[in-house]
């Protein structure tokens, strides 16, 4: 099975600031990781798919890269709603694992 | 779209339960569907996928022998009955649709429509 590393588990950060997050998999899953975030009570939302794609209606201050093994979420200025917990999902094979999250809290 | 998880509550260790996910405002019977859950305080965990016609049904090591997915298209409805439940198997169970985005060089898989999920409870 792989696995998914997150770094890290959580991050202080200012509004307008410049975040990135790291997930890591234990093996290569070429491009097929996905980003999601969640909020307290809340169910989980797609953010990026396929390692770079905008899911539609996603603001343009999220973004993605990476492939292999190595993978990045970036929020390019961060608002306030930005700040909630994210995860990395693979779907190169079953069981899609997720990562452990990194909470993403107001500085 | 719109997915509404229910069935979950309380059950005793070893007991079963059977959630179901009603589907509407998309065509149910195209979409491969998944259970995803999370323990109170902890991270997201996937469960369980099954294909759109039955035919792919894929489970997390921690639900292999004890839960089986289902799905009747007819009725737009997803179904995960779980046996055996243990206490580690508290959580919020969401359902989830799948979509695979064509991106030309290959097919690539997401959750992208999600429930609101549903409470199972497993205490003495």
């Amino acid at each position: 099975d792989i696995q998914m590393t997150q770094s890290p588990s959580s991050l202080s950060a200012s509004v307008r600031h410049r975040v990135t997050i790291t997930c890591r998999a234990s093996q290569s899953i070429s491009s097929h990781l996905n980003w999601y975030q969640q909020k307290p009570g809340k169910a989980p939302k797609l953010l990026i798919y396929a390692a770079s794609s905008l899911q539609s209606g996603v603001p343009s201050r999220f973004s993605g890269s990476g492939s292999g093994t190595d993978f990045t979420l970036t929020i390019s200025s961060l608002q306030p709603e930005d700040f909630a917990t994210y995860y990395c999902q693979q779907t190169y094979s079953p069981p899609h694992s997720f990562g452990q999250g990194t909470r993403l809290e107001i500085e | 779209v719109q997915l509404v998880e229910s069935g979950g509550g309380l059950v005793k260790p070893g007991g079963s339960l059977r959630l179901s996910c009603a589907a509407s405002g998309f065509t149910f019977s195209s979409y491969t569907m998944n259970w995803v859950r999370q323990a109170p305080g902890k991270g997201l965990e996937w469960v369980s996928s099954i294909s759109s016609d039955s035919g792919y049904i894929f489970y997390a090591d921690s639900a292999k022998g004890r839960f089986t997915i289902s799905r009747d298209n007819a009725e737009n409805s997803l179904y995960l009955q779980m046996n055996s439940l243990r206490a580690d198997d508290t959580a919020v169970y969401y359902c989830a649709r799948g979509f695979d985005y064509d991106l030309l060089t290959d097919y690539y898989k997401a959750l992208d429509y999600w429930g609101q999920g549903t409470q199972v409870t497993v205490s003495s």
